[in-house]
């Protein structure tokens, strides 16, 4: 098993719900990734866990709130978003972190806040 | 000063043609330097990654790293009209756990 799995592939929400959004990959890697990338823009970091911890934070706002519950499995939680946070997230896993191996790309979330 | 930059392009080739794709970065201490290909609509998918100075090839694509100059570089020999896409440089930052991406050049190879 050679890829990152994401789901849902869609999402609409409005802004009081609570969501979230599921990453998994199969393939032993140790470090894991959430992105968040707008149209016709790059994607930018926005947590990193290593070893299933959280290793950086990119100054994320709190409405998004990151989970590793295993090696295998990180969920971003979403509550209280704003329309602005509509974006394809995408989550990534890498083999070991610190040794800046290769990143892989799940299919992404694509998200809609209403 | 942008961390990793590129030519946002558009860059358009004829098919068969060679295309040449640049980026530059800021922070010295980088070791690990990638490309990625993104189709509209899709998630960033790993074609290359270099790590040492040097030229290194796989198939149509060549990656080139010149750390002195602080620059990296994508060929792509051959090209064809499913090249078209934009493709993204990234590069890991000197300690290793945080990648920042280019804005990204859109290619679009000509039949």
């Amino acid at each position: 098993d050679t890829e990152v799995t994401q789901t849902p592939k869609h999402l609409v929400m409005g802004m009081t719900n609570k969501k979230s959004l599921k990453c998994e990959q199969h393939m032993g890697h140790r470090a894991m990734y959430w992105y968040k990338q707008k149209a016709k823009k790059p994607p930018e970091l926005m947590f990193v866990y290593s070893y299933e911890k959280l290793s950086i934070n990119e100054s994320v706002p709190s409405r998004f709130s990151p989970e590793c519950p295993n090696s295998s499995l990180l969920n971003l939680h979403l509550h209280a978003l704003q329309p602005e946070d509509s974006a394809l997230y995408l989550c990534a896993s890498s083999q070991d972190p610190g040794t800046g191996s290769e990143q892989f790309f799940g299919p992404g979330t694509r998200l809609t806040v209403l | 000063q942008k961390e990793v930059e590129q030519n946002s392009g558009p860059l358009s080739v004829p098919e068969g043609a060679i295309a040449s794709l640049n980026c530059t970065y800021s922070d010295r201490g980088s070791q690990s330097f990638f490309w990625y290909r993104q189709y509209s609509g899709k998630s960033p998918e790993l074609i290359m990654f270099i790590y040492s100075n040097g030229d290194k090839e796989d198939g149509r694509f060549t990656a080139q790293l010149n750390k002195a100059s602080q620059y990296v570089s994508l060929l792509i020999r051959d090209s064809q009209p499913s090249d078209s896409a934009t493709y993204l440089c990234a590069v890991m930052g000197g300690n290793n756990n945080d990648m920042r991406f280019g804005a990204g050049t859109r290619l679009t190879v000509k039949p």
